[in-house]
């Protein structure tokens, strides 16, 4: 298996562009993990699905942030507008199942800079 | 409240030195703790795992770590240190399904 895919590694954009970040989970995982990483706030926690169904959304920052999983192989993250303090690596990552009882698998993030 | 605390931010030891790096957690349920280690510019990899059982869990590359419940930490630990081991490592807490992580602690090994 190929692993988290995550798409693109690298983005840089403009301060009010929309910005949209693909993950492909891994084939089989049922629950999948949007997380941001900055030097300030570590390793936050933005949504948290479960069988493609948003079970907590309690860290996405602010309405400028959405995310979907329209299917069991893909989700997105979106940022509209983005702002620089957006800027951070945003790492997907995958679980076999809802159980306790797994560890997550991560992607390789994604780089963004808003400018 | 922070469900996962890393009191160590940055750790600097030299080759062959021993480590340890704290973990506390706070949560009532079920508790399902792991380390994860992100070498420079890569993702997150999972070092080791504790969910039930003997309360000492050894993991890759040499690490181990030990569940104590009554002092609600879970550190991680390594008897010799090696350059390689240079990274941040992340203690995290699966509460209720969400994959909760600490603020991580920065390991530098000097040659």
């Amino acid at each position: 298996d190929a692993g988290v895919i995550q798409s693109p590694r690298h983005e840089v954009t403009e301060m009010g562009q929309e910005v949209t970040l693909r993950c492909k989970p891994i084939s089989g995982h049922n629950s999948l993990f949007w997380y941001r990483q900055t030097m300030m706030r570590g390793l936050e926690l933005l949504i948290y699905f479960n069988n493609n169904v948003p079970i907590d959304d309690s860290g996405m920052p602010e309405d400028r942030f959405s995310a979907k999983m329209p299917n069991a192989s893909f989700s997105t993250l979106k940022i509209q507008p983005s702002e620089p303090r957006d800027s951070a690596v945003y790492f997907c990552a995958s679980r076999p199942s809802d159980s306790l009882n797994t560890e997550a698998f991560f992607g390789q993030g994604t780089r963004l800079t808003v400018v | 409240a922070q469900s996962v605390s890393q009191h160590n931010h940055h750790v600097i030891l030299s080759e062959a030195a021993s480590l340890e790096l704290g973990c506390n957690y706070s949560y009532g349920g079920t508790v399902n703790l792991f380390w994860y280690v992100q070498y420079p510019g890569q993702h997150l990899q999972l070092l080791l795992k504790y969910f039930s059982g003997d309360p000492l869990v050894k993991g890759i590359k040499g690490f181990e770590a030990e569940f104590i419940k009554s002092k609600f930490s879970f550190n991680l630990r390594k008897p010799s240190v090696q350059w390689s081991d240079t990274a941040e490592y992340f203690c995290a807490l699966n509460q209720g399904g969400k994959l909760i992580f600490g603020q991580g602690t920065e390991l530098s090994v000097k040659p």
